[in-house]
C-alpha cells in the first residue's frame, strides 16, 4: 500500500467552473477526512467519511461543495461554481476506526486548487 | 470551543541546537494528541501521537512529546536540530465521539547554519 493518494495534485481553473478531486485512502481504512488549508494555516475540517456515511460536515463546507464516498473506498470532493476564495490546498485523509476507537490520521499529498 | 493552539508562528535555531515548540489545547476531557510536519507544498507526515499511557512519546526523526495534564500541553522536543528540520510543525488534537483531528495554526521552524 502506497498510503493515501489524491489527485490531481494542482488543479487552476476559472471563476465559475466545476472541479472535482478524488482521494484514495489507505485500503483498509474505513474512515476518511477532508480538510482544507490555506497559506500560514493550519488544515481546516471540512467534512468526513466513516465507510460511505458522511457523518459530519463542517460549517466551511457551503452549498457550492459536495464530498460522496459512494462504495465507502475512494472518495470525490466537487466544488461548483469555483470562486477565488476557494483556492487553497485540499487534503485527504484516512483512519481506522473500531469498536470506540480511532488510530492516528494518514494524510495524502494533497490538491493545490488556484481560482483565477 | 475545542480549540489547540500553537503561540509561536516561527522559531529559529542554529543547526545543533536544542527544539521545542509549544502546544496548547482546550479540551474537558484529555484528547488524543499528535504532531505533524509539513514540507512545502506537501502533505502532513506525522511525526508523533499519544492516546494514553506514558506521558513522554517518541516519535520518528529523532523527535519527543511530553504530555502535561496540568498544563494542557504537549511540547515537541528535538535535542539537536538537523538543516533538514527545517519545516512547518503542526499539532493536532481529537476527542472522543468523532476523534476528528483538530490542528493549530503551525509553527514554522527556520534552522539556520
Amino acid at each position: 500500500d502506497t498510503g493515501v493518494s489524491q489527485d490531481p495534485r494542482h488543479k487552476i481553473t476559472k471563476r465559475g467552473q466545476n472541479v472535482t478531486f478524488r482521494c484514495d485512502p489507505i485500503s483498509e481504512h474505513n474512515r476518511l477526512y477532508w480538510y482544507r488549508q490555506t497559506l500560514g494555516q493550519g488544515p481546516e475540517f471540512l467534512t468526513y467519511f466513516q465507510n460511505e456515511a458522511q457523518l459530519e460536515k463542517s460549517r466551511l463546507l457551503s452549498d457550492r461543495f459536495s464530498a460522496e464516498r459512494p462504495k465507502g473506498s475512494f472518495s470525490t470532493l466537487e466544488i461548483q461554481r469555483t470562486e477565488q476564495g476557494d483556492s487553497a490546498m485540499y487534503l485527504c485523509a484516512s483512519s481506522l476506526a473500531r469498536q470506540g476507537a480511532v488510530t492516528e490520521a494518514f494524510f495524502g499529498q494533497g490538491t493545490r486548487l488556484t481560482v483565477v | 470551543a475545542q480549540s489547540v493552539t500553537q503561540p509561536d508562528i516561527h522559531i529559529t535555531v542554529s543547526e545543533g541546537a536544542s527544539l521545542e515548540l509549544r502546544c496548547n489545547y482546550s479540551y474537558g476531557a484529555t484528547p488524543y494528541l499528535f504532531w505533524y510536519v509539513q514540507s512545502p507544498g506537501q502533505g502532513l507526515q506525522l511525526l508523533l501521537k499519544y492516546f494514553s499511557g506514558d506521558t513522554l512519546v517518541q516519535g520518528i526523526k529523532g523527535f519527543e512529546a511530553e504530555f502535561k495534564r496540568s498544563q494542557s500541553s504537549f511540547n515537541l522536543r528535538k535535542p539537536s536540530v538537523h538543516w533538514s528540520d527545517a519545516a512547518e510543525y503542526f499539532c493536532a488534537a481529537g476527542e472522543g465521539g468523532s476523534y476528528i483531528p483538530t490542528f493549530g495554526r503551525g509553527t514554522s521552524l527556520i534552522v539556520h547554519p
